[in-house]
């Protein structure tokens, strides 16, 4: 079946770094990638939706400058954490859509000292 | 008052016994994921319903549209089931096309 990765699975930081993380499309092609974090014990939140070659969609919350969304090609799209704080500790994960079906990568954990 | 309701929060079961969890939405939708994630984080995507029943291997997730209810049943649960589930509900129109409300998930645990 589809399989989304997502790189690197696990990142602790020092605050006041940024942070990049990966979400590709391993064998088929997606034409919208979804960035959802996750609180211990929480749901899933949606933080943007990220068309490829267009600028992302932001979800109401969630400052664009500190989260910034790239999706250059139709297998890959990137979330980077600017200036990370000890608040941005959370698990981070990246959902493709392939058709009419949603898959989602393994999730990348995200602790800033 | 959540758009997608989950029931019930937790379940413990005994291995071998039949299960079923419950999803409840107050959303028009195009259709309802099951998600599976388990301890270490990773989601796994059970069923992708608009209608009806789907099945694979000894889970079993049905739909009624009218009701605005979905159950997941397991069969013949095992420790390996122990997860948390999660419904989560496609909007169908205008600018919630695609995206998913997710319910907050019930925390399964199958004991030996």
């Amino acid at each position: 079946g589809a399989v989304v990765s997502q790189h690197p699975s696990r990142v602790i930081c020092k605050s006041g770094t940024s942070v990049k993380i990966e979400c590709r499309s391993l064998d088929f092609q997606a034409t919208t990638m979804f960035w959802y974090r996750q609180f211990p014990k929480q749901s899933l939140m949606l933080m943007a939706t990220s068309n490829e070659g267009s600028k992302a969609t932001y979800e109401q919350g969630v400052e664009k400058d500190k989260f910034l969304i790239n999706h250059a090609s139709l297998t890959l799209s990137t979330l980077t954490v600017t200036s990370a704080h000890p608040e941005d500790s959370s698990f981070y994960i990246c959902s493709a859509r392939g058709g009419h079906s949603r898959f989602f990568g393994p999730g990348t954990r995200l602790t800033v000292l | 008052k959540n758009e997608v309701e989950q029931s019930p929060q937790n379940l413990t079961a005994q291995e071998g016994e039949f299960i079923t969890i419950n999803c409840s939405y107050s959303v028009g939708i195009s259709a309802l994921h099951w998600l599976q994630q388990h301890p270490g984080g990773g989601i796994v995507s059970l069923f992708m319903l608009s209608s009806g029943k789907k099945k694979h291997g000894r889970l079993i997730a049905t739909i009624n549209i009218q009701e605005k209810h979905s159950s997941l049943h397991i069969t013949a649960s095992h420790p390996r089931d122990s997860a948390v589930y999660i419904c989560a509900a496609r909007g169908g129109y205008g600018g919630s096309q695609g995206n998913l409300i997710f319910g907050k998930g019930t925390k399964l645990s199958v004991k030996p």
